[in-house]
C-alpha cells in the first residue's frame, strides 16, 4: 500500500531558529496538506498545496509541493515558543484517500 | 463558529461495554471521517462517509460501526469495547471540491 514517511520524528530547537521538516511518498500525490496539532486539540490546517512546484507561505510558514509529486516540505522561520506542537503532513493520490504522516514533534526552548 | 464538534470529550469504559461518539458539523460538508490517533501511529482512518445515508470502511474498521442518518452528523459506535480501542478519536469533515479536512477537538476513550 501507499506509505508516507515524515521526518524528523522530533526536533528540539532554540527560539529564533529556523525549522525544516519533510514528507516523502512511494507514489505520486495530487494534494499535500500540512497540519499542526496542539496538545489536547485536533489538527488545524496550516497550508494546502495542489500543484507540483507550488510554494505557499502562511506567515512564518512556507511549504512546497515537490516537482516529482512525491514529496513536500514545511519550513518555519524564526521559531517562537507557541510553535510547539506536532506537525503532520498529509497527501492524497489521484482518486485515493488522504494519508497522514507519523508527525514531527517540535519543542522550542525560550 | 462551531465547525466540527465531538461529544463526549472523555469517556472511560469497561471491557465489553458499548458506547457512541457523536460528531456534528455545521459547515454543510459532504464528507465526514472518523480517525483514531495512537502514539507513534499518526492518524488512521476508521470509517468515512461521502454523503447522507452512505458509509465506507477505512484502514482500521474492525470493532467499530458508523451511521450517517443526517448530513451534519456522523456517529461512531463501539458495540463491545476492548482495551485495544483505548485511543483518541477525531472526527473530520470536508467539502466536496477541496481536499482540506477540518477536525474536531477529539474524544479521549479509555477502555479498562
Amino acid at each position: 500500500g501507499q506509505q508516507l514517511n515524515q521526518s524528523p520524528q522530533s526536533m528540539f530547537i532554540q527560539e529564533g531558529e529556523d525549522v525544516s521538516m519533510n514528507c516523502t511518498s512511494s507514489s505520486i500525490f495530487n494534494t499535500w496538506l500540512w497540519y499542526k496539532q496542539d496538545p489536547g486539540e485536533g489538527p488545524v490546517l496550516l497550508i494546502a498545496l495542489y500543484k507540483a512546484g507550488e510554494l505557499t507561505s502562511n506567515g512564518r510558514l512556507t511549504a512546497q509541493f515537490g516537482i516529482t509529486r512525491k514529496d513536500s516540505f514545511l519550513n518555519i522561520s524564526a521559531s517562537i515558543p507557541s510553535d510547539v506542537g506536532i506537525y503532520f503532513c498529509a497527501g492524497r493520490p489521484r482518486g485515493g484517500k488522504l494519508i497522514f504522516g507519523q508527525g514531527t514533534e517540535l519543542s522550542v526552548k525560550p | 463558529n462551531a465547525g466540527v464538534t465531538q461529544t463526549p470529550k472523555f469517556r472511560v469504559l469497561k471491557t465489553g461495554q458499548s458506547m457512541t461518539l457523536l460528531c456534528a458539523q455545521d459547515m454543510n460538508h459532504e464528507y465526514m471521517y472518523w480517525y483514531r490517533q495512537d502514539p507513534g501511529m499518526g492518524l488512521r482512518l476508521i470509517h468515512y462517509s461521502v454523503g447522507e445515508g452512505t458509509t465506507a470502511k477505512g484502514e482500521v474498521p474492525d470493532g467499530y460501526n458508523v451511521s450517517r442518518l443526517k448530513k451534519q452528523n456522523f456517529l461512531l459506535g463501539l458495540e463491545s469495547a476492548a482495551p485495544s480501542q483505548t485511543s483518541v478519536y477525531f472526527c473530520a469533515s470536508r467539502p466536496l471540491r477541496t481536499g482540506e479536512l477540518f477536525f474536531g477537538e477529539g474524544s479521549r476513550l479509555t477502555v479498562l
